[in-house]
């Protein structure tokens, strides 16, 4: 299957510093990728899509001032935590979907774990 | 969305079959079933997804029957490497769907012993 990956795989911050993790789809065009956040022992969430140079769809209850999504091309993704605080401290996956061949087909990046200290 | 329901935990031993059964009674006409496997701190790998009957790959087996209000997801001969967290999806299929935005239920862990 594709390849989705991110960067850092896992980060460590202070209190009040931002923080910004990428996701790259290294073998097809993503015109959609999607944002997870998964806190210990608990199920995905669904935090935000967003669609190649539009802005991205937040779901209800996420600060969209604080988690910054930009999805300037068809490879990369970038979540950006701004001033993050010890209760941001979760695992953050990425989804990239892209057509492979005539249908879409969609995979899961590896996540990155970001701790704030 | 239809809401899923699945046990919060298995217990199983190498060699044997596992079945993780899935509830959906609220199961749109265009849902699909997708299930996830998902290690720990690493990303979601996609299963298996089926809209009716029965699916198979080289991994699992899918059984939907006819009424499509619960589905079955089937591992044959597990090893302790199937450890993991098994999500059942239902909604648009990440392969051939037109919205891509999955939601995760609360998932099976699955623990296979020696």
């Amino acid at each position: 299957g594709a390849v989705v990956s991110q960067h850092p795989s896992w980060v460590i911050c202070k209190s009040g510093t931002s923080v910004k993790i990428e996701c790259r789809s290294l073998d097809f065009q993503a015109t959609t990728m999607f944002w997870y956040r998964q806190f210990p022992k608990q199920s995905l969430m669904l935090m935000a899509t967003s669609n190649e140079g539009s802005k991205a769809t937040y779901e209800q209850g996420v600060e969209k001032d604080k988690f910054l999504i930009n999805h300037a091309s068809l490879t990369l993704s970038t979540l950006t935590v701004t001033s993050a605080h010890p209760e941001d401290s979760s695992f953050y996956i990425c989804s990239a979907r892209g057509l492979s061949g005539s249908s879409y087909e969609q995979y899961f990046g590896p996540g990155t774990r970001l701790t704030v200290t | 969305l239809a809401k899923t329901t699945q046990p919060i935990s298995m217990d199983s031993y190498e060699g044997q079959e596992v079945n993780i059964t899935c509830s959906h009674n609220n199961i749109a006409t265009n849902d699909y079933i997708t299930w996830y496997q998902q290690f720990p701190s690493q990303g979601p790998r996609f299963i298996i997804q089926g809209y009716k009957t029965k699916v198979t790959n080289e991994v699992a087996s899918l059984f939907i029957p006819a009424d499509r209000k619960s589905s079955t997801l089937s591992l044959p001969r597990v090893s302790l490497s199937d450890t993991a967290v098994y999500y059942c999806l239902v909604g648009d299929p990440p392969r051939g769907g037109s919205q891509g935005n999955l939601i995760f239920g609360k998932g099976t862990k699955l623990s296979v012993k020696p």
